[in-house]
């Protein structure tokens, strides 16, 4: 079995700041992990995946994660944040070699000027 | 990439009746799931379609509740039969291809309200 769990359910931060939205993962196999973004009223957007390629994932938007085998992680960062960053984020993982996802609880980037 | 575009994208309907939701993929894909994302929560996955068998369906949902259509690579529908309130929520279908390993896209979802 796999699990998703994000440590935090809000983040908050100031434009310009750094952000860390945590995630740690549980899986049996070598897994496939995703970030994904969701605006309000709007659909997921794929941010970021790791494959087994490099463990040093760059995303779109100044977004990147690090797989992090020893402490099961692969948490998402930002050098600085923009005000379009608020939404809500997910961190996803797949087995690999299957189609069905297992998606996190989600956490809430809020954003302030 | 795949494109897919779901439709309606919100509905408000009267408790007992039945919604159909469908999704249209821009290309063939093997595989089609439908997720259900209740307020202030995650996604939980109701059920993945192949084209030419019923679908599977996850603990917690069933075929007489959600039953499922795919008639073609490209095409697929969720209905929500017999609706209360507590199905109200925003419902997902996504693509994904385990063979070539790729990521899951969504549709934009349909934002279902029950009154």
């Amino acid at each position: 079995a796999q699990s998703v769990t994000q440590l935090d359910s809000h983040v908050s931060v100031s434009e310009g700041t750094p952000v860390l939205l945590r995630c740690n993962y549980s899986s049996s196999y070598s897994p496939s992990l995703f970030w994904y973004v969701q605006h309000p009223n709007k659909g997921l957007q794929l941010l970021l995946k790791y494959t087994s390629a490099a463990t040093l994932v760059k995303g779109i938007n100044g977004f990147e994660a690090e797989f992090k085998k020893s402490e099961t992680s692969f948490h998402l960062t930002k050098p600085s944040a923009h005000m379009s960053d608020a939404a809500e984020y997910f961190c996803v993982v797949r087995k690999r070699g299957y189609s069905t996802l297992t998606f996190g609880k989600g956490t809430m980037l809020l954003v302030s000027p | 990439s795949a494109v897919i575009s779901q439709k309606p994208s919100r509905d408000i309907c009267q408790r007992g009746t039945s919604l159909t939701i469908q999704c249209q993929v821009d290309s063939q894909v093997t595989m089609m799931f439908w997720y259900r994302q209740q307020p202030g929560q995650s996604l939980t996955l109701i059920a993945t379609a192949n084209q030419g068998s019923e679908a599977t369906y996850e603990s917690g949902f069933v075929i007489d509740k959600f039953p499922i259509s795919r008639p073609n690579l490209t095409f697929s529908t969720l209905t929500v039969s017999n609706m209360s309130p507590e199905d109200s929520s925003i419902y997902l279908c996504s693509t994904g291809d385990s063979q070539m390993n790729t990521e899951a896209f969504f549709g934009q979802g349909t934002r279902l309200t029950v009154v």
